[in-house]
């Protein structure tokens, strides 16, 4: 099965901050690959797929890179709203295993 | 608009037997393929299970197969997860999800609360 590492596991950051989110494949995915958003109590939401392809409505301060076993989720200037943890998913095949997730904290 | 409404969650014995249902509603069911995700408390998310457009191909994680049974019935719009031999490690909010581009789930069930426990 194929595993998905994230990094960090934890992130503070202040509003107006420019945040990377780091996911490792321990395979190639190519470009098998999702980002969600989940806030405390909350449905997960879907940002990006393909890598780096921006869900519709989601705003453009996210983007989405990368392909093969190292991808990179980047908020270029944290709004309040963004505060959440995130999750990457490969759908390179099954199980579609997710990372362990990355909590994005008020500094 | 696009819905997933979901039911069937509680509080089950270890061992015991729960079936979770999800309603799907504007957008055509039989054309896409639908998923059940998880959570167990304060945890990540987990795949769970994969069902085909047409049920011709059904996928399932490790941790559930030979015990979960996915399923769906086209005519009704409803997708189950049929959940046997239960245990405290199958606590979690369970959700349904609609398929969209390159396998990524853009719509989401309310979740449902499954409890296994004595």
């Amino acid at each position: 099965d194929i595993q998905l590492t994230q990094s960090p596991s934890f992130l503070s950051a202040s509003v107006g901050d420019r945040v990377t989110i780091t996911c490792r494949a321990s395979q190639d995915i190519s470009n098998y690959l999702a980002w969600y958003q989940q806030k405390p109590g909350k449905v997960p939401k879907l940002l990006i797929f393909a890598a780096s392809t921006l869900e519709s409505g989601v705003p453009s301060r996210f983007s989405g890179s990368g392909s093969g076993t190292e991808f990179t989720l980047t908020i270029s200037s944290l709004q309040p709203e963004d505060f959440a943890t995130y999750f990457c998913q490969h759908l390179n095949g099954f199980p579609r295993t997710f990372g362990q997730g990355t909590k994005v904290d008020i500094k | 608009q696009v819905q997933l409404v979901q039911s069937g969650g509680g509080v089950v014995q270890p061992g015991g037997s729960l079936r979770l249902s999800c309603a799907a509603s504007g957008f055509t069911f039989r054309n896409y393929g639908m998923d059940w995700f998880r959570q167990a408390p304060g945890k990540g998310l987990e795949w769970v299970a994969f069902i085909r457009y047409n049920a011709s191909n059904k996928y399932y994680a490790d941790s559930v197969r030979g015990r979960f049974t996915i399923s769906r019935d086209n005519s009704k719009s409803m997708l189950y997860l049929q959940m046997n031999s239960l245990t405290s490690e199958d606590t979690a909010v369970y959700y349904c999800a609609k398929d969209y581009d390159w396998g990524s789930s853009d719509y989401w069930g309310q979740g449902t609360l499954v409890t296994v426990s004595s």
